[in-house]
């Protein structure tokens, strides 16, 4: 089966920027999504097909796909981007996979 | 802009069978989306259950799919989740989702989730 990996916790200056990394398999071949998952509410998508921002997601967020890990990054983070984050791929032979996921702190 | 809304029991007892329904609205579920359930157990991550084509075309996740029935009905634009067999371990806040798909020359085919409902927590206790 595929797996993907991200790291568990991710911690940034408010201002600043994060970077969430997801690890696997040849992923840059694939089409990343990535969602945001604030505490208590559904996930929202925030980028889908490795770096396009969905109306509505500020530029802040910005996606890149390449060999083995993909990568969301919020610049200028703000209190409301604390959030968990998931990235997700598809494919015909393993279907829908979701990220480990990893918690954003805003510092 | 389409809207979704879970709605089902949020208490099901061991042995029994999870049903839940997805409304879908500000839009018609008869269009070139997939429609998927997606489920998270408390303090976890994500995991697919499933996806249903208006055309009544599905697909299950494999470690669930014995026990899973996703079905549609248009007249109502809504499709429905049956999991058998449940468990503690099937305790988790259940999404509905709209899948959008397509493929580039590019980079293949994709399929991601552009709408997800609310979601609703199903709990598997007696």
């Amino acid at each position: 089966s595929y797996e993907l990996t991200q790291p568990l916790s991710v911690s940034v200056a408010l201002g600043q920027t994060a970077r969430i990394t997801c690890g696997g398999n040849n992923i840059g071949s694939k089409n990343v999504h990535w969602y945001q998952q604030r505490p208590g509410q559904a996930p929202v998508l925030v980028i889908y097909r490795d770096s396009n921002r969905p109306s509505g997601i500020p530029e802040r967020f910005s996606g890149s796909n390449s060999g083995n890990t993909a990568t969301l990054t919020i610049s200028r983070a703000q209190a409301g981007d604390e959030a968990d984050y998931y990235c997700q791929v598809w494919d015909s032979s393993t279907s829908y996979v979701f990220g480990t996921g990893t918690k954003v702190t805003v510092l | 802009q389409v809207q979704l809304q879970e709605s089902g029991p949020g208490l099901v007892k061991p042995s029994g069978t999870l049903s839940l329904t997805c409304a879908v609205s500000g839009g018609s579920i008869n269009t070139s989306n997939w429609w998927s359930w997606v489920r998270q157990p408390p303090g976890k991550g994500l995991e697919w259950i499933g996806e249903i084509y208006h055309s009544g075309s599905t697909n299950y996740n494999p470690s669930l799919k014995s026990r899973v029935t996703i079905s549609v009905d248009k007249s109502k634009n809504q499709f429905s989740l049956k999991l058998s067999s449940v468990t503690a371990a099937d305790t988790a806040v259940y999404y509905c989702a709209r899948v959008s798909w397509g493929y580039y020359h590019s980079s293949g085919y994709f399929r991601g989730f552009d709408y997800w409902g609310q979601g609703t927590l199903v709990t598997v206790s007696s």
